[in-house]
C-alpha cells in the first residue's frame, strides 16, 4: 500500500507490558517484509524481517507474524522499555533475484511506553 | 560498521538557492536509495541506484531535483532552485545487492528547511 502520512496511529503501553503493532499490506505479490523503528531525529532502523515462506520469526524481545491469507503483518514487542518509544514502520516488497526491488512503507504507528 | 553517513544533518536555505545533500553508503553495499519524509506524505522513494547506475527515478518530483552517484562510496541529491515545499527530511539508504532478501539501512537524514 502507499504511505499517506496524514494521521499516525498511536499506541500507549505500560512499561513492562507487551505491545502489538499491526500492519496491513495490499500487494499479494510481496514476499519480503521488514519492520523499522524510527526514533526522533534519526533514520529508520532495521528491527526484524520475514520472508513470505514463513509465518513467524523471533528476535530479541520482538516477534513478527505474517498472515498472507489476509495480508496482515504484526510486530510484537515483549516486556516493553522506555527506549521502545518510537514510530514503527512496516515495509513490503516483491522480491527479485538481484535485490533491486523498491520498498513500500506503511504509514507508521507511534508507540509510547508509559513509565 | 559506520552505517550510512549523510551530510549535512541540517540545512536552512532561502528559496531559489541550490541545495546539495550528500551520502556515503555502507561499504560493500551497492544499491543506494534516496527517500524524502514529510508529515503529510510519509516516506517517499525519490530515486535508487544499483552499481552506481540510476535504476528508477520516477519518484523525483521535478526537474529541479537531480541525483548522481559518481562512485560506489558517494552520492549527491541536488535541488536547484529550492522551494519552500521542498522542506522535508531527506534520507539516504543502502543495501547489498545480489542477496535477495536483505534490508535497507538508513542514514540519519538531512533536515532541509527552505524559507
Amino acid at each position: 500500500g502507499e504511505s499517506v502520512g496524514l494521521h499516525l496511529p498511536t499506541l500507549s503501553v505500560q512499561e513492562g507490558d507487551n505491545s502489538i503493532i499491526n500492519c496491513a499490506y495490499s500487494n499479494s505479490a510481496s514476499d519480503y517484509f521488514i519492520w523499522y523503528k524510527q526514533e526522533s531525529g534519526k533514520g529508520p532502523q532495521f528491527i526484524i524481517d520475514i520472508r513470505s515462506n514463513m509465518d513467524k520469526r523471533q528476535g530479541q524481545r520482538v516477534t513478527v507474524l505474517l498472515n498472507k491469507t489476509v495480508k496482515h503483518l504484526s510486530l510484537q514487542i515483549a516486556a516493553t522499555q522506555p527506549g521502545d518509544s518510537a514510530v514503527y514502520f512496516c515495509a513490503e516488497t516483491g522480491g527479485s533475484n538481484f535485490g533491486n526491488e523498491k520498498l513500500t512503507f506503511g504509514t507508521g504507528t507511534r508507540l509510547t511506553i508509559i513509565p | 560498521d559506520a552505517g550510512v553517513i549523510q551530510s549535512p544533518r541540517h540545512e536552512v536555505t532561502e528559496m531559489g538557492q541550490e541545495v546539495t545533500l550528500r551520502c556515503k553508503p555502507i561499504s560493500g553495499h551497492n544499491s543506494l536509495f534516496w527517500y524524502r519524509q514529510t508529515m503529510m506524505r510519509g516516506l517517499e522513494l525519490l530515486i535508487y541506484f544499483n552499481n552506481n547506475v540510476p535504476i528508477d527515478d520516477s519518484g523525483m518530483p521535478e526537474d529541479r531535483f537531480s541525483a548522481k552517484m559518481p562512485n560506489a562510496s558517494f552520492s549527491t541529491l541536488k535541488i536547484q532552485p529550492s522551494e519552500p515545499r521542498d522542506s522535508a527530511v531527506y534520507f539516504c539508504a543502502s543495501r547489498r545487492t545480489g542477496i535477495q532478501y536483505s534490508p535497507l539501512h538508513f542514514g540519519n537524514g538531512t533536515r532541509l528547511t527552505v524559507t
